[in-house]
């Protein structure tokens, strides 16, 4: 069946590289019409977007964080990774990774399988 | 940069109806999905493309889209229907945007 796995640290220091990788299963990342989006959350606050990975490894970015963020994947391990540079406290949040049918709103499908998530603390 | 705007709190009694706006710019030109999330949990997909529940999801959640409003629809709610609400759609096609949330308080 269908499984996402957030991992990576939990604790980063400002303005580090905080690195994480979303390991799927029961699907592949180069099976057409399919993607994967990383989200987060900070503790009591509202979902945010931050990128997307298609199957034909193109990319989308969130407009307010693009330049400090980097999506890629590793078909083979089937694991996406996300990097974002020069974290801050504010980035202190539950991050979560998530699969998605189709290409972005054209097709209207949401994010049918999510990860469980993981809290990541940015702090001195 | 787009924006969807949602109520912050409904309340709602068991076994009455309870409906969830989320409201953007033409947003009925777009499509609309709703996620459910519990406390400690990650969202549950509950309603894509406008109007479509995921296998699974009761038939007592409904959606609709049209104009500047989608709206969510729990007919007969139930207690366990407690959660923050999310809508969701796309910004440029492809960039996503989700709504600030709605807590469903159900007493």
């Amino acid at each position: 069946q269908v499984s996402l796995k957030e991992s990576g640290p939990v604790l980063v220091k400002p303005t580090e590289t905080l690195t994480l990788t979303c390991s799927v299963s029961g699907f592949s990342l180069s099976e057409s019409r399919l993607g994967v989006s990383w989200f987060r959350q900070p503790p009591g606050k509202a979902l945010e977007w931050l990128a997307h990975i298609y199957s034909n490894d193109e990319k989308s970015y969130s407009t307010s964080l693009k330049s400090d963020l980097t999506i890629s994947r590793d078909t083979s391990k089937g694991q996406v990774v996300l990097t974002m540079t020069n974290v801050d406290p504010v980035d202190t949040a539950t991050y979560f990774c998530a699969r998605k049918v189709g290409v972005g709103g054209y097709s209207g499908d949401g994010y049918d399988y999510w990860g469980q998530g993981m809290l990541v603390t940015v702090s001195s | 940069s787009y924006e969807l705007t949602q109520p912050p709190s409904v309340s709602v009694s068991p076994g009455q109806t309870a409906s969830i706006t989320c409201s953007g710019d033409k947003l009925g030109d777009k499509y609309t999905c709703w996620y459910q999330q519990r406390p400690g949990q990650s969202p549950v997909l509950i309603i894509y493309q406008d109007d479509k529940r995921p296998s699974g999801i009761p038939e007592r959640f409904s959606g609709s889209n049209s104009g500047n409003t989608a709206t969510l629809t729990i007919i007969g709610t139930q207690v366990l229907d407690e959660a923050d609400y999310y809508c969701q759609s796309w910004d440029s096609g492809t960039r996503v945007v989700f709504g600030g949330g709605t807590k469903l308080t159900v007493l």
